[in-house]
Parts: structure tokens; sequence; C-alpha cells
């Protein structure tokens, strides 16, 4: 398996414009994870969701941000207009489900090398 | 609110040495904790930690938890250059899917 796909790898825009980061999760993996990673708050869980659907979108920041999943193989990460305290690396991770029953390998998580966001 | 403190923020050693990194933790509902190594890009997993008392072990590295005063360790032994990174702890609850990361250890291992 490749493994979870992120892109762009590298994204410099201008304070304002519109910004969409893309992830493919692992295939067969239900739970598909964005998180945020700065210097100053470490990693930050965004948004989750289980199945397509949003489960737990209590980190997005504000209304600048939002999240897609149209189905089981992508997700996208908007930010507009873009600011330049958005910048970050941004992290896609996924996982194969709840695990309980089935064993609890199933929490883990595994991620995309990131996108490196710059807004100038 | 979870939370997961790492420390020590940063650690610089001589190659060889033995380090042992320190992740407590206070979740409701704990479920299991994770250690994660980050190099330049992704975190990749190491351990997942579900029992106390018992060591996973993967070549030098090994880790082990314990419930009872909510911690857990990450050793090293005959570090390498190759163990610089920054490490992860996160620790997974029973109320969703979410993990909670620690702010991570940064170790530097020196020629």
């Amino acid at each position: 398996d490749a493994g979870v796909i992120q892109s762009p790898r590298h994204e410099v825009t201008e304070m304002g414009q519109e910004v969409t980061l893309r992830c493919k999760p692992i295939s067969g993996h239900d739970y598909l994870f964005w998180y945020r990673q700065t210097m100053m708050r470490g990693l930050e869980l965004l948004i989750y969701f289980n199945n397509n659907v949003p489960i737990d979108d209590s980190g997005m920041p504000e209304d600048r941000f939002s999240a897609k999943m149209p189905n089981a193989s992508f997700s996208t990460l908007k930010i507009q207009p873009s600011e330049p305290r958005d910048s970050a690396v941004y992290f896609c991770a996924s996982s194969r489900g709840l695990g309980l029953a089935g064993g609890l390998a199933k929490n883990i998580q595994y991620f995309g090398a990131g996108t490196r966001l710059s807004v100038l | 609110e979870d939370k997961v403190v790492q420390s020590p923020l940063s650690l610089v050693v001589h190659e060889g040495d033995t380090v042992t990194l320190n992740c407590s933790y206070e979740v409701t509902n704990f479920r299991s904790l994770l250690w994660y190594k980050q190099e330049k890009k992704a975190p990749t997993f190491l351990f997942m930690l579900t029992s106390s008392g018992i060591e996973k072990k993967s070549g030098r590295l090994s880790s082990i938890l314990d419930k009872k005063e909510l911690f857990s360790i990450l050793n090293i032994t005959a570090t390498q250059t190759g163990d610089s990174a920054v490490y992860l702890c996160a620790a997974h609850n029973n109320a969703g899917n979410m993990l909670t990361f620690g702010g991570g250890t940064r170790l530097m291992v020196k020629p």
C-alpha cells in the first residue's frame, strides 16, 4: 500500500487567497484525521471523519476552515481566506477503525507526509 | 480535557548513550498510549501500549506503561545518529477515536 498521500507537499500563498489541501487515505481505512502542527502548539487535531461523515470538528479554528470527504478515498481541507497565522504543516492520517472488538491495533493512525503551508 | 505531557523537551546525547523519554497523561476513559517518531516528515508509529507492566520492544527501543501512575517511558539503548528525531506520545480514549498528543521530546544524538 502506498500509505496516506497528501498534496501538495508545499504551498506558498498570499494572505486572502483560498488554499485547498488534499488527502488520500490508506485503502480500507474508515477513519480520516486532519492535524495541524506548529512549533508553538504542537500537533493539534482539527477534524476527523468516519465513513466519510465528519464526527468531531471541534478543533477547527474558525469558519475560514472547512473540510469535506466526498468519498472513501479523498478528503480536502480548505482555508478561505488564508491568513499568515495559518502557516503550519498540515497532516492527514487514517486508521482502520474503532478497535475494541477486533483489536486495538485498529486505532493506530498512519500519517501522510504533510503539506507545509506558508501564507505571506 | 485530556492532557499529555512529555519530558524532557529536548535532549542531546552522544552515540552509544542510553536515553529515557517520559510521557504522563490525564485521559478520561483511557484506552491506549502510542509512541511515534517524527524525523523530517510524518510521524511514524513505534508502539501501542494498553496494559501495565508489559514491555514492548523493537530492536534498541522499548516502552512500558504504568496505568496506576499514568505514565509511560520510551527507552533507547546504544543510541545512533539515526535516532535523532522528535518522539511523540499520544493517548487514546474510549470516548471517540481521537488521539491527544504531547508536545514531543526532541532528541539529538551526536557522533
